[in-house]
């Protein structure tokens, strides 16, 4: 598969902003994807961003995209408990086939 | 949006035996799944794609007669690690994609299992 690569840890104090980066190998990525995870249980899409779009904002959410240095971040405002997860970032290039997914951050917000 | 079932949610088996995953498209029919698989603080590994009606395409390096894929309709298919051993304890996931925009993956909730 591609190379999707994700730091493994962040911590941030409830409240803060968190910004979790991703970046991507693959030039002719056409979809790019942020999942949730949480303890033991499946993924839940948050958010896409097409390849040809350089920011998406969503309530608390906003993607940024460079497509030139092949680099996505998530970034979630006033970040709450209820946020600890691990994040994955996710690329493709077809529609709705094979996903090839970041390594994943885990986000422990602080109280 | 969609909904996607695993059963069991959770397993513990002898060495030896072998486990039967089902996953379940509740909202739309799909001719294709996906199977993953997830160790602890890691990726999703992506096992195999299911195709309804025809044989699993698996990926390099995932053994096709331990773990059998079977799409038995357009709303399941069946995951069956064949006599399991422990290294097989993982967390095994499936997911549908969607044919439409925005083409994401609805996943389900995922199989703890465990063998002993």
């Amino acid at each position: 598969g591609e190379d999707v690569e994700q730091s493994l840890f962040l911590s941030v104090r409830e409240g803060d902003s968190s910004v979790i980066n991703c970046t991507y190998t693959d030039s002719s990525s056409t979809y790019l994807y942020w999942y949730k995870q949480e303890p033991g249980a499946g993924l839940q899409l948050l958010t896409y961003i097409f390849s040809n779009m350089d920011m998406k904002q969503d309530q608390r959410l906003t993607v940024l995209l460079n497509k030139k240095d092949k680099h996505l971040s998530l970034r979630i405002a006033d970040t709450q408990t209820g946020d600890s997860a691990i994040y994955f970032c996710a690329e493709s290039r077809d529609t709705g086939n094979q996903f090839y997914f970041g390594t994943g951050t885990s986000l422990t917000v602080i109280p | 949006g969609a909904v996607v079932s695993q059963h069991p949610s959770r397993v513990i088996c002898k060495s030896g035996t072998s486990v039967k995953i089902e996953c379940r498209s509740l909202d739309f029919q799909a001719t294709t799944m996906f199977w993953y698989r997830q160790f602890p603080k890691q990726s999703l590994m992506l096992m195999a794609t299911s195709n309804e009606g025809s044989k699993a395409t698996y990926e390099q390096g995932v053994e096709k007669d331990k773990f059998l894929i079977n799409h038995a309709s357009l709303t399941l298919s069946t995951l069956t690690v064949t006599s399991a051993h422990p290294e097989d304890s993982s967390f095994y996931i499936c997911s549908v994609p969607k044919r439409a925009f925005p083409y994401e993956q609805y996943f389900g909730p995922g199989t703890r299992l465990t063998v002993t």
